[in-house]
């Protein structure tokens, strides 16, 4: 069975800097997707960023990039010039590629906190 | 616009009680999803459907039950309410196909069970 783990209960970074959370995973497949998603105080779950294990090329999205090392199978995600609005939970999650699996596997969650 | 909803978005309860939270899609998703959050614990699955008539249990359906009679809703019921079911409860869909299928996400129901 995989599994997903997020070591790091709660990160703090100051406003403008930038911050890594982390991301592991264990799962004997070989094709599979990554997501990091967004939970703000709102309670709104927000798609943060997508990995395809397939591809080499890290994805990015604006100020948000991932660090994806499959073998080692870590997939961090840095978030740069951090702004107050970026403060909320992160989780990390993991889907099967195999054909008609569509459910998630999530972390325990990174609560990141924004210091002015 | 398309959307997910659920509602109630906040149920009081008595431990015993047969309670039913909604979830309703416009984005005529396929795959939808029903997951408990917890302190310490992110998101756990609770049960799943792929489509019409189709329910899969996740892993923690103990107590739990669903059923699918149309594409646009997946309604959870827990049996008889237990404190242990206190929690925050997110309905969610994705399409089926090819592809990442990233999952959509209702507001969240935030149940306590007195």
């Amino acid at each position: 069975a995989q599994t997903v783990t997020q070591s790091q209960p709660e990160m703090s970074v100051q406003e403008a800097e930038t911050v890594t959370l982390s991301c592991t995973y264990d799962t004997s497949e070989s094709d599979y997707y990554l997501f990091w998603y967004k939970q703000p105080p709102s309670r709104q779950m927000i798609l943060v960023i997508r990995q395809e294990a397939y591809k080499q090329q890290n994805a990015t999205e604006n100020r948000f990039s991932v660090n994806f090392q499959k073998a080692a199978k870590s997939f961090s995600l840095k978030i740069s010039d951090s702004q107050l609005g970026d403060a909320a939970m992160y989780f990390c999650a993991y889907r099967s590629a195999h054909s008609g699996t569509y459910k998630y596997i999530f972390g325990t969650g990174t609560r990141l906190k924004v210091l002015a | 616009d398309a959307e997910i909803t659920q509602s109630p978005r906040h149920k009081i309860t008595e431990t015993g009680r047969q309670v039913t939270l909604a979830c309703h899609q416009t984005w005529n998703h396929n795959n939808m999803f029903w997951y408990r959050q917890d302190l310490g614990h992110g998101l756990r699955l609770i049960h799943y459907s792929y489509g019409v008539q189709d329910t899969n249990k996740g892993e923690v359906s103990d107590g739990y039950s669903v059923s699918r009679s149309n594409t646009e809703d997946l309604p959870l019921t827990l049996e008889s309410a237990a404190s242990s079911q206190t929690s925050v409860y997110f309905c969610a869909s994705s399409e089926s196909g090819g592809g990442p299928r990233e999952q959509y996400f209702g507001p969240g129901t935030r149940l306590t069970v007195t």
